[in-house]
C-alpha cells in the first residue's frame, strides 16, 4: 500500500531564517506530486505541483521554492522566511486523473 | 481566472441531510472532488465526478453537471462525526488540482 510522510510535524522558525520541508512517497513509482498551504480556518491554496524529477510548476510567485531531487521525494525551501509564510502545509500525491492523498501536515509557525 | 465558490458554514441537524454547493470557473476541466478535513487534520478524498450525474457512495453522494460548471455534495442520516470542512477542488488538468475555501459543516444533537 502507499504511504506519504511528511516532516517535521510542527516547526517554529524566526522570521529571516531558511526552511526546508520534506515529503516522500512509499508504495508507488512517479506519482504527481503537491504543495498546498491553508492558512488558519482557509481553504487550500496550490503552491508548487510535480509530474516528474525536476519537473516544477509554480503558482503562486513568492519566496517559496520547490524541488523533486528523486522521483518519491518533494522538497519545499525558502531562503528567508516572512511572517506571512506561517500557516499548515501539505503534501499531496495523485494516480493519474484520480483522488489526491494528503500527508499528515506541517503546521509552521513564523515568529 | 479560476475560482471555487462554496459557502462558507452550514448548520444541520444530527440525523438530517444536507447538501453543499460548488460552483467553478477554471481554464480546463477533467473532473470535480470533495474532501473532507477534520479540525487539525489532513483532508480525505470523499468522492470524484469526471462525468455528469450522481455518485453515491454510502451515506454521501456528489453530483456534477458540467453544463451548468456546478456541483454538490449530499450527507444524509448527519451524525455528529460528519462536522468537519468540506471542499470542492476541481482537477484544471491532468496534473494541476485546485481547491475551493471550504464549507464549515456544524452538526447540532
Amino acid at each position: 500500500s502507499q504511504t506519504i510522510h511528511q516532516w517535521p510535524a510542527t516547526l517554529v522558525q524566526p522570521v529571516g531564517s531558511p526552511l526546508s520541508l520534506e515529503c516522500t512517497v512509499e508504495g508507488t513509482s512517479n506519482p504527481n506530486l503537491y504543495w498546498y498551504r491553508q492558512a488558519a480556518g482557509r481553504g487550500l491554496q496550490l503552491l508548487f505541483y510535480s509530474v516528474g524529477i525536476g519537473q516544477i510548476s509554480s503558482e503562486v510567485p513568492q519566496n517559496l521554492s520547490a524541488s523533486r531531487p528523486q522521483d518519491r521525494q518533494f522538497i519545499l525551501s525558502s531562503k528567508k522566511l516572512l511572517l506571512s509564510d506561517s500557516g499548515f502545509y501539505l503534501c499531496a500525491w495523485s494516480p493519474l486523473y484520480n483522488e489526491q492523498f494528503f500527508g499528515p501536515g506541517t503546521r509552521l509557525t513564523v515568529l | 481566472g479560476q475560482s471555487l465558490e462554496q459557502p462558507s458554514e452550514v448548520t444541520a441537524v444530527e440525523g438530517a441531510i444536507v447538501q453543499i454547493n460548488c460552483t467553478y470557473q477554471t481554464s480546463g476541466f477533467y473532473g470535480l472532488s470533495w474532501y473532507q478535513q477534520h479540525d487539525g487534520g489532513a483532508p480525505t478524498f470523499l468522492s470524484y465526478n469526471a462525468l455528469d450525474g450522481l455518485e453515491e457512495t454510502g451515506r454521501f453522494s456528489s453530483f456534477l453537471s458540467r453544463s451548468d460548471s456546478y456541483g454538490y455534495l449530499l450527507l444524509q442520516e448527519l451524525q455528529m462525526k460528519d462536522s468537519a470542512s468540506y471542499f470542492c477542488a476541481v482537477r484544471e488538468s491532468a496534473s494541476k488540482i485546485i481547491f475551493g475555501s471550504g464549507t464549515r459543516l456544524s452538526i447540532r444533537p
